[in-house]
């Protein structure tokens, strides 16, 4: 089946650090991977996407690279700001079907 | 980006009573839209898929006669929650896919946090 695992929070960074929040998934075929982030009171919002293995997605500081050899897709950000501060979900949609499966989010906080 | 909106926000009721969620497309229109719950530390869950003008798709283990969709239109689905109880007390998220996009452009809306006492 499809799923999506995603390192437990709560994460507390101070500012400028490098974060890292990983992300592996299990699907058949060939999926389509996608980070999330919700802010405080609003809707999720696309951050960034990979639609096949060794894409790269990058939005706003953050990467993520598809890699089919190990089912991952970890969030990275050089240097985090306090305004990033929000849950961070991972998620695929299998290419068969229109179902996304998501991770159950990280939440991250960061500190001036 | 697209906006979806969803009303009530939050929303307390007593056990039997029936609640409606309401998802708009607020500046595109929605052939698709999807509803999903997630409880605490859960991923988010998809519970069914509209398409305007038909039945809802509901997934495995999720009763139709106890959450009643509704895609009457373009830009609105509804959400009812019927004799609702305790352990439906969960957050509800809509999403929104435009008419002619891929399945992969899909727009969220706040969410809408449901306490049954």
């Amino acid at each position: 089946g499809n799923s999506v695992t995603q390192m437990e929070g709560p994460v507390t960074l101070s500012e400028e650090a490098f974060l890292t929040i990983n992300c592996t998934y299990t699907a058949t075929g060939y999926p389509s991977l996608f980070w999330y982030v919700q802010y405080p009171g609003e809707g999720l919002q696309l951050l960034l996407k990979a639609t096949k293995a060794d894409d790269k997605g990058s939005n706003k500081g953050f990467e993520a690279t598809y890699r089919k050899e190990t089912t991952s897709f970890h969030l990275e950000k050089g240097s985090v700001q306090v305004s990033d501060s929000a849950v961070y979900f991972c998620a695929l949609r299998a290419n068969t079907g229109n179902q996304f499966y998501f991770g159950t989010g990280t939440s991250l906080t960061v500190i001036p | 980006g697209a906006v979806v909106s969803q009303h009530p926000s939050r929303v307390i009721c007593k056990s039997g009573t029936s609640v409606k969620i309401e998802c708009r497309s607020l500046d595109f229109q929605a052939t698709t839209m999807f509803w999903y719950r997630q409880f605490p530390k859960q991923s988010l869950m998809l519970m069914a898929t509209s398409n305007e003008g038909s039945k809802a798709t509901y997934e495995q283990g999720v009763e139709k006669d106890k959450f009643l969709i509704n895609h009457a239109s373009l830009t609105l689905s509804t959400l009812t929650v019927t004799s609702a109880h305790p352990e439906d007390s969960s957050f509800y998220i809509c999403s929104a896919r435009a008419s002619g996009s891929s399945y992969n452009e899909q727009f969220f809306g706040p969410g809408t946090r449901l306490t049954v006492l």
